[in-house]
């Protein structure tokens, strides 16, 4: 099946920092990727869709200032949490949809990327 | 908006048969997913039905949809300690399938020896 991979898997940083968590496709291309948020416990929220070579679109509520992403090629999506917070602390997972395959609607998810702010 | 929803808590003896529900509230979904999560691991496609089919199977998996109801089932024969995860159903939001997806609560399964 595709392979999406985020980086880094695990990630601590002091308040006030802001922090990249990179996802890429491996095989395949993907024009859209989406960008959720888990807390401890709880099901995922999406928070935005990435769209490659335009504005990421984002959810009610998310704030696009406080996280930005980046979709500059077809294989690669980025989430940066800007000025983080310890409420920002939490599981963020992406995916990516492999059209090639020809099932539409067919999503495939990173490992995820823990984020523990001090 | 979508609504999901899941049992929390799942426990099951070794070699027997699991069953997951799943309600949802939008009638137009098109199509229902489970996925499974290991923990402190993303999220790993475990199949998929169309909203046109009632049933799916898939080697040990058997996924049933009454579309009717708005109720999906994950059925796991023969459950093994490796099935012990969190299982997630997730409905495609609105007409057409697309990719965003409303995720359930997910359901913790509990397999014992």
């Amino acid at each position: 099946g595709a392979v999406v991979s985020q980086h880094p898997s695990w990630v601590i940083c002091k308040s006030g920092t802001s922090v990249k968590i990179e996802c890429r496709s491996l095989d395949f291309q993907a024009t859209t990727m989406f960008w959720y948020r888990q807390f401890p416990k709880q099901s995922l929220m999406l928070m935005a869709t990435s769209n490659e070579g335009s504005k990421a679109t984002y959810e009610q509520g998310v704030e696009k200032d406080k996280f930005l992403i980046n979709h500059a090629s077809l294989t690669l999506s980025t989430l940066t949490v800007t000025s983080a917070h310890p409420e920002d602390s939490s599981f963020y997972i992406c995916s990516a949809t492999n059209q090639g395959t020809g099932r539409a609607g067919e999503l495939f998810f990173g490992e995820g990327s823990r984020l523990t702010v001090l | 908006g979508e609504d999901v929803e899941q049992s929390l808590f799942l426990s099951v003896r070794e070699g027997d048969s699991s069953v997951i529900n799943c309600t949802y509230t939008d009638s137009s979904s098109t199509y229902l997913y489970w996925y499974k999560q290991e923990p402190g691991a993303g999220l790993q496609l475990l199949t998929y039905i169309f909203s046109n089919m009632d049933m799916k199977q898939d080697q040990r998996l058997t996924v049933l949809l009454n579309k009717k109801d708005k109720h999906l089932s994950l059925r796991i024969a023969d459950t093994q300690t490796g099935d012990s995860a969190i299982y997630f159903c997730a409905v495609a939001r609105g007409p057409g399938g697309g990719n965003k997806l409303t995720f359930g609560t997910g359901t913790q399964l509990k397999v014992e020896l």
